[in-house]
């Protein structure tokens, strides 16, 4: 069975600080991508990355940065939180065969709060 | 990249049929139909996605109109556990920089 994995639900931080959501997925697929999720915006791309050590910037890449180092975890980095990056954050994967990169698994999603 | 309607809210009782539509009036001739679903407090999860045939899963069925300018998603026994945001999406295969982008959906209540 597909998975994906997410390192928290529920996230309270303050404002400045640094973290680190991590995304797992056992499906050995190449693709992976960070999108947020707010009401009435949908889902926006921040980041996807489609091999190890690879990345590119989605739509919104501002005050994010990701780490690829193994081709399982993926890693969203908010350098100094604030409190516009409170938000419902997902991580997804898709197998790099281009008929299938929008077959993405997503993962339970974690809720950030930044006070 | 074509833009979608759908209707903002549907009820469907329990065990029947659920048809939900989609407008993609401007779907270009290299854009797929996609389809997914996200249930409350849970990520989005994926149903099925065509391009111009008729397509059957496990989950549902796709109906696309032969001018390719609306789409069907047909839940053929709904369940109470089905209630949750039906999205509708339209892509090319490849599109660098420009993945799923959800709208506000269909919200489907299924009801005993």
């Amino acid at each position: 069975d597909v998975k994906v994995t997410q390192s928290s639900r529920y996230l309270v931080k303050r404002t400045g600080e640094k973290v680190f959501l991590e995304c797992v997925q056992d499906m050995d697929h190449e693709n992976m991508f960070w999108y947020r999720q707010d009401p009435g915006l949908g889902l926006r791309l921040i980041y996807f990355s489609y091999d190890v050590k690879m990345k590119e910037k989605g739509d919104i890449p501002e005050g994010y940065s990701v780490s690829r180092e193994k081709k399982e975890r993926f890693s969203l980095i908010l350098e100094s939180a604030s409190t516009n990056q409170t938000s419902m954050y997902l991580c997804a994967s898709s197998s790099a065969d281009r008929r299938m990169i929008y077959e993405q698994y997503f993962g339970p999603g974690t809720r950030l709060t930044v006070t | 990249d074509a833009k979608t309607t759908q209707p903002p809210s549907m009820d469907c009782a329990e065990g029947r049929a659920a048809n939900l539509p989609c407008n993609h009036s401007t779907i270009s001739g290299n854009e797929y139909v996609y389809w997914y679903r996200q249930i409350h407090s849970q990520g989005p999860q994926y149903i099925i996605h065509g391009l111009k045939n008729n397509e059957t899963n496990e989950m549902a069925s796709l109906i696309i109109t032969e001018d390719r300018k609306s789409s069907t998603l047909i839940l053929p026994h709904a369940t109470l556990r089905d209630t949750a945001v039906y999205y509708c999406i339209v892509r090319a295969l490849l599109v660098a920089g420009n993945m799923l982008t959800f709208g506000g959906g269909t919200r489907l209540m299924v009801k005993p």
